[in-house]
């Protein structure tokens, strides 16, 4: 089936660092979906990303589509301890019914 | 995410006994999913259910059950042929196949 590879898997950077996680198919994705769980958390959604190329900005973070839709990357630009947390991406597979997630990058920030 | 309710939040069985989780949402989403997590891994899917009476086997259902008798409701039995059953279980709903998925609080379940 699907699988989205997710990289790297741990990150630790200094407050105010910038941070990014990518997220690579070997298939065409139909959409590409972010998460966040904070440590002890639920994930919750981020955003979703449908258009080839596409880009979106929510403050700090910038999130990106690849041209061909099989690579997506997370940016987050300098980070808080407030982002803390694993970041997943997601994508719809099987018929869109199912959702694959990758594995995640953990985050921590050194204040 | 308040629409969507996992109790109880800490679960502990021992080992042989069957246990069902429960997940409840009052969004009136179409879809449920159950996911399993574990220390340091992604989510895995065990079933989903894209309607009442339908459910479907996920990448890890061996060891699960559930049932869909209602749309609000999609419990989760994990039963005593789960090998490993210790770990955080996440229930998701879905308004529709093309949207994004809404996350309960999760059960952490220990199995001594």
């Amino acid at each position: 089936g699907q699988q989205v590879m997710q990289i790297p898997q741990y990150q630790h950077v200094q407050e105010g660092e910038d941070f990014t996680t990518y997220c690579n198919s070997s298939t065409t994705l139909s959409n590409i979906q972010w998460y966040k769980q904070r440590p002890g958390g639920h994930p919750v959604f981020l955003i979703q990303l449908v258009k080839s190329g596409e880009v979106k900005k929510q403050k700090r973070l910038t999130f990106q589509f690849g041209e061909a839709k099989k690579n997506s990357s997370l940016h987050i630009t300098a980070t808080q301890t407030t982002d803390v947390g694993t970041y997943f991406c997601a994508s719809n597979s099987g018929g869109y019914q199912k959702v694959t997630f990758g594995i995640g990058t953990k985050l921590q920030v050194i204040p | 995410d308040g629409g969507i309710t996992q109790s109880p939040k800490y679960l502990f069985r021992k080992e042989g006994q069957n246990v069902t989780l429960s997940c409840e949402q009052n969004l009136n989403h179409d879809a449920m999913y159950w996911y399993r997590q574990d220390p340091g891994q992604g989510l895995r899917l065990i079933y989903y259910s894209q309607i009442v009476n339908d459910f479907q086997k996920g990448d890890i259902a061996e060891g699960y059950s559930v049932s869909r008798e209602k749309k609000e409701s999609f419990p989760l039995t994990v039963t005593s042929a789960q090998k490993n059953p210790t770990a955080f279980y996440l229930c998701a709903t879905r308004p529709s196949a093309t949207d994004t998925q809404y996350f309960g609080p999760g059960t952490r379940l220990t199995v001594l």
